[in-house]
């Protein structure tokens, strides 16, 4: 079965810090592969997908992801960060289509 | 907004009781995903439905049912209720081919006393 793994539970930064948050995943065949952010009390929304090619992708509100396939690495990048950033952010794995399999999520606190 | 509409918003229940929650997928979409998001943990997957039939389950018990209906709306029914059953039931919809991402709901939170 895959499984997604975060680097971190919580990242705590000052406005305009550059952030990244680690995700790795099990499985070494073809993948699809998502970022989702869950702002508080909100639905879950789709930041970045990558699905083929270019391995840089990017997404809304700046996000950007670097999929790694030697590493099984997949982590969410942005160059300064915003306090309505603050969120909770999962990566995930696209189970051979079927489902989505999440990771246990990051929550990031930005400081204004 | 994502056209996936989730009901009720919030849910109490009592232990061994009964519950059945509700989603209207986004226009369009024809297969609709149930996920269980434990507080502080990622959404886990309960099950699928396609054309009205289960197509896929995740590690969840037998007490964990659904249904979708012509219109690709869907139920999650948990019979039962255990403490553990505590959590924000999600709803995913999606259009079912190769590379395609899911549109969730804003999610049903349960609390099981």
């Amino acid at each position: 079965a895959q499984s997604v793994s975060q680097h971190n539970h919580h990242v705590i930064l000052s406005e305009a810090a550059s952030l990244e948050l680690g995700c790795n995943y099990s499985y070494g065949g073809t993948v699809n592969l998502f970022w989702y952010v869950q702002y508080p009390g909100q639905h879950l929304q789709l930041l970045l997908k990558y699905f083929s090619g270019d391995p840089l992708v990017k997404g809304i509100k700046g996000f950007e992801a670097e999929f790694i396939k030697s590493k099984f690495s997949f982590n969410l990048r942005k160059p300064s960060v915003q306090w309505s950033d603050t969120a909770e952010y999962f990566c995930a794995v696209d189970n051979y289509g079927q489902n989505f399999v999440f990771g246990p999520g990051t929550r990031l606190s930005v400081l204004p | 907004e994502t056209g996936v509409t989730q009901s009720p918003t919030h849910l109490i229940k009592t232990r061994g009781q009964q519950v059945t929650l509700r989603c209207s997928s986004q226009s369009g979409h024809n297969t609709v995903s149930w996920y269980q998001q434990a507080l502080g943990q990622g959404p886990q997957f309960i099950f699928q439905y396609y054309r009205e039939e289960e197509n896929g389950r995740g590690n969840f018990p037998p007490r964990f049912s659904g249904l979708q209906f012509p219109n690709y709306s869907s139920e999650l029914n948990v019979n039962a209720l255990e403490l553990d059953d505590s959590a924000l039931y999600l709803c995913a919809s999606s259009f079912r081919k190769q590379n395609t991402e899911a549109f969730f709901g804003q999610g049903t939170r349960l609390t099981v006393v």
